[in-house]
C-alpha cells in the first residue's frame, strides 16, 4: 500500500512569507503528525490531528498552525517565516487509537528559508 | 526539557561488530518505546518497538533491551554491516502520537 506521501519535497521562501506544507497519511490512518527535524534541535513534535481535531500540541509558536481534512490529509501552515524555521518538516500518520499503533513517517518537506 | 536522554551521539563499528545506543527517560507514563532508523534524504523508518511488561524484544539483528527499575532501554545491532549506517533514534510516548525522540545516534559500519 502507498506510504505516506508529503508534497511538496523542497521549498525555498523568503523571510516574512509564508507557506503551506502538505501530507496525505496512509490509507485507513486517521492520526497525522508534524515534527521538525533541525540539526540542532533534533526531532520536536509540532501538533497532531485525529479525525479533524488538534489532539495534541508541542512548544511551538503560533506562527506554526494546521488542519486536518475529512479524508485525513493534513496541511502545516507557518506564517511569517524567519531564518530560524529552515528545517526538515516530518510528517507521520499512525491508526491513532489508544494501543500499540505504529507511525509511519513521510519523505519530508525540506523548507529553506533566506 | 529533553524528555529522553540517548548516547553516543555517534560511533563507529567494523562489519561483523556489535552496535550499542542507549537511552534514558524520565517520563514513567512512557509505555511505548519504538527505535527508528534514517538514512540522508529519508524519513525515519520504525525499526523495532517494545512496551515495558517486556525485557527483551529481538528482530532479526536488532534487540532492544528495556531496564523499567533503571528508566533506560538500548538498541543493540549485531553483526553490523555497511548497510546498517545510518542514523538511530529512540522514541518514547505514552499516547502514541507524541512522541519524545532523543537526540540521535551516527552508526558508521566500516567495511
Amino acid at each position: 500500500k502507498a506510504g505516506v506521501t508529503q508534497t511538496p519535497r523542497y521549498l525555498i521562501k523568503t523571510r516574512g512569507q509564508q507557506v503551506t506544507l502538505s501530507c496525505s497519511p496512509i490509507s485507513g490512518h486517521r492520526s497525522v503528525s508534524w515534527y521538525q527535524q533541525t540539526p540542532g534541535q533534533g526531532l520536536q513534535f509540532l501538533f497532531e490531528y485525529f479525525s479533524e481535531t488538534q489532539r495534541n500540541k508541542g512548544n511551538f509558536p503560533g506562527r506554526f498552525s494546521g488542519r486536518q481534512f475529512s479524508n485525513s490529509r493534513s496541511e502545516m501552515n507557518v506564517s511569517t517565516l524567519e531564518l530560524g524555521d529552515s528545517a526538515l518538516y516530518l510528517c507521520a500518520s499512525s491508526l491513532g487509537w489508544r494501543g500499540p499503533t505504529e507511525a509511519f513517517f513521510g519523505q519530508g518537506t525540506r523548507l529553506t528559508v533566506v | 526539557q529533553q524528555q529522553v536522554k540517548q548516547s553516543p551521539q555517534s560511533l563507529i563499528v567494523q562489519k561483523g561488530g556489535i552496535s550499542i545506543i542507549n537511552c534514558a527517560y524520565e517520563n514513567t507514563a512512557f509505555d511505548y518505546f519504538p527505535w527508528y532508523q534514517q538514512f540522508p534524504g529519508k524519513g525515519p523508518a520504525l525499526l523495532i518497538a517494545i512496551r515495558p511488561d517486556v525485557s527483551e524484544k529481538k528482530e532479526g539483528r536488532f534487540t532492544i533491551s528495556f531496564n523499567k527499575s533503571a528508566k533506560q532501554f538500548s538498541l543493540h545491532i549485531m553483526d553490523s554491516q555497511p548497510g546498517d549506517s545510518a542514523t538511530y533514534f529512540c522514541a518514547a510516548t505514552f499516547n502514541d502520537y507524541k512522541l519524545s525522540f532523543g537526540a540521535g545516534t551516527t552508526v558508521t559500519v566500516r567495511a
